[in-house]
């Protein structure tokens, strides 16, 4: 099963850009993965799925413009423009594996964005 | 619109059960289109996927997690239940239940989590 690998944390002026990486373990860069924003204090909820050819399907709700995505080789990037105190949150990637009928899935340790 | 709600014993003491109940409103558990799952996040640490469950009953189970865990529908009360066996310190944490997208190209999305429960493991 593929092991999902992001930094700890990153930061961002306000009104500035971030992108936030993702990184797939070795063997598995044909993957799509999850991306989710976590406020302080609530559970996740699904900003979109990415493959690499970008996104794959629809945002999730109310996920602004704002956030974008991108896949490349092992990698795959979570782009926010134009940053908002809002968007200050841990931000989790996640996979899903199959393999002989049985399926897993995985979670990155997660990305805190701090909104300076 | 669909609400989870996680609830249960927010103090468990080491080697008992851990059980919680995910109770789903807003729409019905008995849906092809969707399976549930349940996921964990200790204190300060990330997302620990547990197990899954669609409501005719299959399961898939975190292989770390297979030995102690199970994971139950009960649709008559439109509710997913997990229970957790011989709980130690490390299972502290928060528990999330989630919706899972089975609808191709969302196949395997967590698109609808709950507010999650709060379990401490001590004695």
């Amino acid at each position: 099963q593929p092991v999902l690998t992001q930094p700890p944390s990153a930061s961002a002026s306000l009104g500035a850009s971030v992108t936030l990486t993702c990184t797939l373990s070795s063997g598995y860069s044909n993957y799509k993965v999850d991306w989710y924003q976590q406020r302080p204090g609530t559970g996740p909820r699904f900003v979109m799925r990415v493959g690499t050819g970008g996104i794959v399907g629809s945002k999730g709700d109310g996920i602004p413009d704002r956030f974008s995505v991108l896949g490349s080789g092992l990698n795959r990037y979570l782009t926010i423009k134009n940053i908002q105190e809002e968007d200050e949150s841990d931000y989790h990637c996640g996979a899903d594996h199959g393999s002989g009928g049985n399926f897993v899935w995985v979670f990155g340790g997660g990305t805190k964005l701090t909104v300076l | 619109q669909l609400q989870l709600q996680e609830s249960g014993p927010g103090l468990v003491k080491p080697s008992e059960t851990l059980s919680l109940t995910c109770t789903v409103s807003g729409g019905s558990i008995s849906s092809s289109s969707y399976y549930w799952g349940w996921i964990r996040q200790p204190p300060g640490k990330g997302l620990e996927w547990i197990g899954s469950i669609f409501y005719g009953g299959s399961t898939y189970y975190n292989p770390t997690l297979k030995s102690r865990v199970t994971i139950s529908v009960d649709t008559s009360q439109n509710q997913i239940s997990v229970r957790l066996n011989s709980v130690t310190a490390a299972d502290t944490a928060m528990y999330y239940c989630a919706r899972i997208d089975t609808v191709v190209p969302r196949w395997g999305i967590f698109d609808i989590w709950g507010q999650g429960t709060l379990v401490t493991v001590s004695s």
